[in-house]
């Protein structure tokens, strides 16, 4: 099916583990997004990126790596997952015409660190 | 620094009317977003405002006043389906795009 396709939809690591959430999109849009949206607070960004082979850092960066080298694909990995990692993580897409456009986003990725 | 605030809940009435409000000071502006999200869902789109005044989707309706950093989402003749979490965003003048926590909307019988 077309559209935007997160995994795992649930996942539940220890603190220190590695853990790598996966984002794929069939639209071909240029701009791929990661948030993360925790109880109380606004959905936040952790990193963006606006094609392939280009990635920028956004609000909560820190403990994650993210890569672009296929258009389709955003992966995002928590090296080294520590308790406050714990989240719903959200990958969203947009087409690159102008910087206005809506946001599609994918089921979310429930994320637990134990 | 950058602020969206909404009210945090809000009970309405299957069959009323009700506004979300929502105000921000933002470092430039360059577009106001409304999304709506289900319990344990992702947010999906609903409006998008740029300039000054209403637009109006079916039964719902975005408001927008640049002047005072406000807008509201007016929800008409409210459904069951329609208790969700309403999300403003607003894209700032580096255009990225700043979220309020959001409203939790409660629909009653």
């Amino acid at each position: 099916d077309a559209g935007i396709t997160q995994s795992p939809r649930y996942k539940i690591t220890e603190t220190g583990r590695q853990v790598t959430l996966m984002c794929h999109q069939t639209w071909s849009h240029s701009y791929m997004f990661w948030y993360r949206q925790d109880l109380g607070h606004g959905l936040r960004l952790i990193y963006y990126s606006a094609a392939a082979d280009i990635t920028d850092k956004g609000e909560v960066p820190d403990g994650y790596v993210v890569s672009r080298s296929k258009t389709e694909n955003f992966p995002l990995t928590l090296e080294s997952a520590t308790r406050s990692q714990t989240s719903v993580y959200f990958c969203a897409s947009r087409a690159g015409t102008g910087d206005t456009g809506e946001l599609f986003f994918g089921e979310g990725s429930r994320l637990t660190v134990l | 620094g950058q602020n969206i605030d909404q009210p945090t809940e809000m009970t309405a009435t299957e069959g009323a009317i009700v506004q979300i409000n929502c105000t921000y000071q933002t470092s430039g502006f360059n577009g106001l977003f409304w999304y709506q999200q289900h319990a344990g869902e992702a947010p999906t789109f609903l409006s998008y405002n740029v300039l000054d005044g209403l637009e109006e989707k079916g039964r719902f309706s975005s408001f927008l006043s640049r002047s005072k950093g406000y807008s509201y989402l007016l929800l008409k003749e409210l459904q069951m389906k329609d208790s969700a979490s309403y999300l403003c965003a607003v894209i700032d003048s580096n255009y990225q795009l700043i979220w309020g926590a959001g409203t939790k909307l409660i629909i009653k019988p």
